[in-house]
């Protein structure tokens, strides 16, 4: 089954414990992304990885990073977490290239909480 | 990106059709009309997207107006599963990043 898989699905921890989120797909897609979701703010993209070794800032980066060192997974890394980077995680991927289908797929969320 | 306006909630009986406005009256030649849905928190989900003709899946139909300024999202036989936040979304096809507004909360009622 096509998937986009992210863990832990839910997160408590607290300010400054360095914590990573995994995503990983099995579809072989080039592009991935990750998302927050906030109330009244809606979903912004954070980064985004156009292939292996390659990643770009998304709309909101600061206090995030990530890696590509393959295709599968695209790891979501808070240094430092802040409260203010308590949110609702989403990492998608699809295969770029025009098509006739939008076949970007999400993974099911990891909600976090920084104390 | 052009700025998409939807209403915040709508009802809809269980079996019957529901229809879904967005305007979009800033859109540009090369933007196209994305559809996606949330239920609950979970992960978006894609529904249906269309540049200026009117598209049909098996999820849904997809009715553009000719000026492109506005379209609608018909689901034809609406369950409770449908019962989700829809955002309607334009941007050119090579643009694979999202951004939702708040969109329309649609509950389906038994």
């Amino acid at each position: 089954e096509a998937q986009v898989t992210q863990n832990p699905r839910y997160l408590i921890t607290v300010t400054g414990k360095k914590l990573t989120v995994t995503c990983s797909q099995n579809m072989n897609h080039e592009y991935m992304s990750w998302y927050r979701q906030d109330p009244g703010l809606g979903l912004r993209q954070i980064y985004y990885s156009m292939n292996v070794e390659v990643t770009d800032k998304g709309d909101v980066p600061e206090g995030y990073k990530v890696s590509r060192k393959e295709k599968r997974n695209f790891p979501l890394i808070l240094e430092s977490p802040s409260p203010n980077q308590t949110s609702l995680y989403f990492c998608a991927s699809r295969q770029p290239g025009t098509s006739q289908r939008e076949t970007q797929y999400f993974g099911p969320g990891t909600r976090l909480l920084v104390l | 990106d052009a700025k998409t306006t939807q209403p915040p909630s709508m009802d809809c009986a269980e079996g019957r059709a529901a229809n879904l406005p967005c305007n979009h009256s800033t859109i540009s030649g090369n933007e196209y009309v994305y559809w996606y849905r949330q239920i609950h928190s979970q992960g978006p989900q894609y529904i249906i997207h269309g540049l200026k003709n009117n598209e049909t899946n098996e999820m849904a139909s997809l009715i553009i107006t000719e000026d492109r300024k506005s379209s609608t999202l018909i689901l034809p036989h609406a369950t409770l599963r449908d019962t989700a936040v829809y955002y309607c979304i334009v941007r050119p096809s090579n643009d694979y990043k999202l951004s939702f507004g708040a969109g329309t909360t649609v509950t389906v009622r038994a």
